[in-house]
């Protein structure tokens, strides 16, 4: 069976501070996909990155970088220089090739105090 | 046009009301689902559509009905719900039926209150 363990549960900092998300994931698959989201109080999950099983590069967008490292099962998400608006709860989630699921963390709520 | 709508945003019924969830994408999905979230938790996968037809239901109680007219819209019906169905309900669409490689698209959400 697959699992997605976000172990914070809630994070605050103050704003332009840096933060990581922790996302550890468990499958026996060797193919499989890798996703974080954001949902702001709106309520809408904002797809935010995709990583497939095979590809351990990590990224960088702006502000935000994921470390995947297999040899953990963690995929990991950083937020540099925190602002008010990345406050919201951020799931990691997974899906196996072929698999019509995603398999979601429970979450890990951000607020960022001006 | 890279959206899910969904309408409407906010819903309160009776328990013995019969309404109606709408969810349209026109991205050309050609899967689609219901997810259910309740407060502080993941959202939990209802149901699943692919190329129109029912593939996954996640043993929901029959006083949720879904429905799939054509390839860009669900329903999703509600019927003798209960206080504790009262949740965030999401619809989302992804681009191929054989897996969800490339995510979701996720809809804003229906806001139900079941009183």
């Amino acid at each position: 069976a697959q699992k997605v363990t976000q172990a914070q549960t809630e994070i605050s900092v103050v704003e332009k501070e840096d933060v990581t998300l922790d996302c550890v994931y468990e499958t026996r698959d060797t193919t499989y996909y890798l996703f974080w989201y954001k949902q702001p109080p709106s309520g809408e999950l904002v797809f935010l990155i995709r990583r497939n099983s095979f590809d351990e590069q990590n990224e960088i967008s702006g502000r935000y970088s994921w470390n995947f490292q297999k040899s953990t099962s963690s995929f990991n998400f950083t937020i540099t220089a925190s602002q008010v608006v990345d406050s919201a709860v951020y799931f990691c989630a997974l899906s196996l090739q072929g698999a019509q699921k995603l398999v979601f963390g429970q979450g890990t709520r951000l607020t960022i105090n001006p | 046009d890279t959206e899910v709508t969904q309408t409407p945003k906010h819903l309160v019924m009776g328990m013995t009301n019969k309404k109606s969830l709408k969810c349209e994408q026109h991205m050309g999905h050609r899967a689609m689902y219901w997810y259910k979230q309740k407060a502080k938790k993941p959202p939990e996968l209802m149901f699943v559509y692919s190329y129109e037809k029912l593939s996954i239901n996640e043993s929901v109680p029959s006083r949720f009905s879904p429905e799939c007219p054509n390839s860009s819209l669900l329903n999703l019906h509600l019927h003798a719900l209960q206080p504790e169905d009262s949740a965030l309900y999401l619809c989302a669409s992804s681009q191929f039926a054989t897996g969800v490689h490339y995510g979701y698209t996720f809809g804003s959400g229906t806001r139900l209150t079941v009183v």
